[in-house]
């Protein structure tokens, strides 16, 4: 099973919006609705903030959303600030009946 | 408010046994299912494997054949093995709980290190 793949960096100045793609096949992405994003600061434990694709996690704020068209997921985030800057990784539920997650993406708030 | 905890030995040398465990305080554990992902130094999170109470497994092909996931109902407790541990081994591995395709409670990480 191959990782999902995502841009290695993002980045964007404080208000404005950016987009990180998430790509995987029919036999994950695609074929569910379990598709899942996760915020990661160094040092920390990954935070969950989207899940079943465009579901926010409780206490996220809403300038995080989630969708998802064919086999690309997508996690938007607007107003972007500060604290946004950090990994970002999706993760999807398989055909396999394990999971697999993305290759994660740098958000750099220039 | 569910709380996973996790402990294990942090330095290794290869070809010994990676053991970690992880508690989980408060909330349900017998209806999730629960997971051990791990990070490696400079590289994105890997998933290893998952458990549920009633020790039926699932786990990453790339790994399965060193990787066993075992669990403790009586302690609320689930454990990673990993055999013959190499450098390549090397990362911080978390605990985590599985939602209904998600994962939205982790431990605090551990670092492992294989040393040759």
């Amino acid at each position: 099973q191959s990782a999902l793949t995502q841009p290695a960096s993002v980045s964007g100045s404080p208000g404005q919006s950016i987009t990180i793609s998430c790509t995987g096949t029919s036999s994950d992405v695609g074929g569910y609705n379990y598709v899942s994003w996760y915020q990661h600061h160094p040092g920390k434990a990954p935070k969950l903030m989207i899940y079943d694709v465009s579901y926010r996690s409780s206490g996220v704020s809403n300038r995080f959303s989630g969708s998802k068209s064919g086999n690309t997921a997508s996690l938007t985030i607007s107003g972007l600030q500060a604290e946004d800057e950090a990994d970002y990784y999706c993760n999807s539920y398989t055909s396999s009946s394990i999971y697999v997650f993305g290759t994660g993406t740098k958000v750099t708030v220039v | 408010q569910v709380q996973l905890q996790q402990w294990g030995a942090g330095l290794l040398k290869s070809s010994e046994t990676l053991s970690l465990t992880c508690a989980v305080y408060g909330g349900s554990f017998s209806g999730y299912y629960w997971s051990w992902i791990r990070q490696p130094p400079g590289k994105g999170l890997e998933w290893i494997g998952e458990i549920n109470h009633t020790g039926y497994t699932n786990y990453n092909p790339s790994l399965k054949s060193r990787v066993t996931i075992s669990v403790d109902t009586s302690k609320n407790q689930f454990s990673l093995k990993v055999t013959s541990v190499t450098a390549a081994d090397t990362a911080v591995y978390y605990c985590a709980r599985v939602g209904s395709g998600y994962l939205n409670r982790w431990g605090q990480g551990t670092l492992v290190t294989v040393s040759s």
